[in-house]
């Protein structure tokens, strides 16, 4: 079983803090995604990582794939209460299976 | 472009009882994912279709849950007899066939076994 562990579980930071979520695997992943889920909504794709060492920056949001492929990080800059979710990673194998194997979360709170 | 579409939105039954959830994916999607989201956890996934045929099951409780997707669009997943810890969120997810693996997630439906 491939196992995708995140950290921290939970974050409770001030507005303009910045922060970073960590997605660790001893699995090789072809491609590592980002989501943001919100109570009541399905996650929703933030962005997807395939190459080793690989940087992506989405506004505030800094993407980083390890280069080994098994890990990867979310810094969040300035954080503000819109960025307040619950951030999964998921990691992708390039077999015709497709499905995604998801870490079990890091639960951002940005108190105003 | 319409997004996923689930039904129904909560359900709330006693253990031993039946249930069925349904999902329409976005136009066109050829592969459906069925996930099972427990509280506090990332979406585990049970079923993966690619039109109407079974990619991946092999999480699936086959004792108890099922999932069909007959014409290749929509889907149901069933669950018969329901226990108590299938209480989760049941999301469903599409994406196209010869695309990246962006999935697109419906809001999901939130169960709750008593």
């Amino acid at each position: 079983t491939q196992l995708l562990e995140q950290s921290p579980q939970f974050l409770s930071i001030q507005e303009g803090e910045n922060l970073t979520v960590y997605c660790n695997s001893s699995s090789v992943f072809s491609s590592l995604q980002w989501y943001r889920q919100e109570p009541g909504e399905g996650p929703v794709l933030l962005v997807t990582v395939v190459t080793g060492g690989e940087v992506k920056k989405l506004k505030r949001l800094t993407f980083q794939f390890g280069d080994a492929r098994k890990d990867s990080s979310l810094h969040i800059t300035a954080a503000q209460p819109g960025d307040t979710g619950l951030y999964l990673c998921a990691g992708g194998k390039d077999t015709g299976r497709r499905a995604l194997t998801f870490g079990s979360g890091t639960r951002l709170q940005v108190q105003p | 472009e319409a997004g996923v579409a689930q039904s129904p939105r909560y359900k709330i039954i006693e253990k031993r009882q039946s249930v069925a959830f349904w999902c329409n994916p976005i136009s066109g999607h050829a592969t459906l994912y069925w996930y099972q989201q427990i509280l506090g956890q990332g979406p585990k996934l049970l079923i993966q279709f690619q039109n109407n045929g079974v990619v991946d099951d092999s999480q699936l409780p086959k004792d108890r849950f099922s999932a069909e997707r007959l014409k290749g669009v929509d889907s149901t997943l069933k669950i018969q007899p329901a226990k108590l810890e299938d209480s989760a969120v049941y999301l469903c997810a599409s994406s196209q066939l010869s695309s990246s693996d962006t999935q697109y997630f419906g809001p999901g439906t939130r169960l709750t076994v008593l």
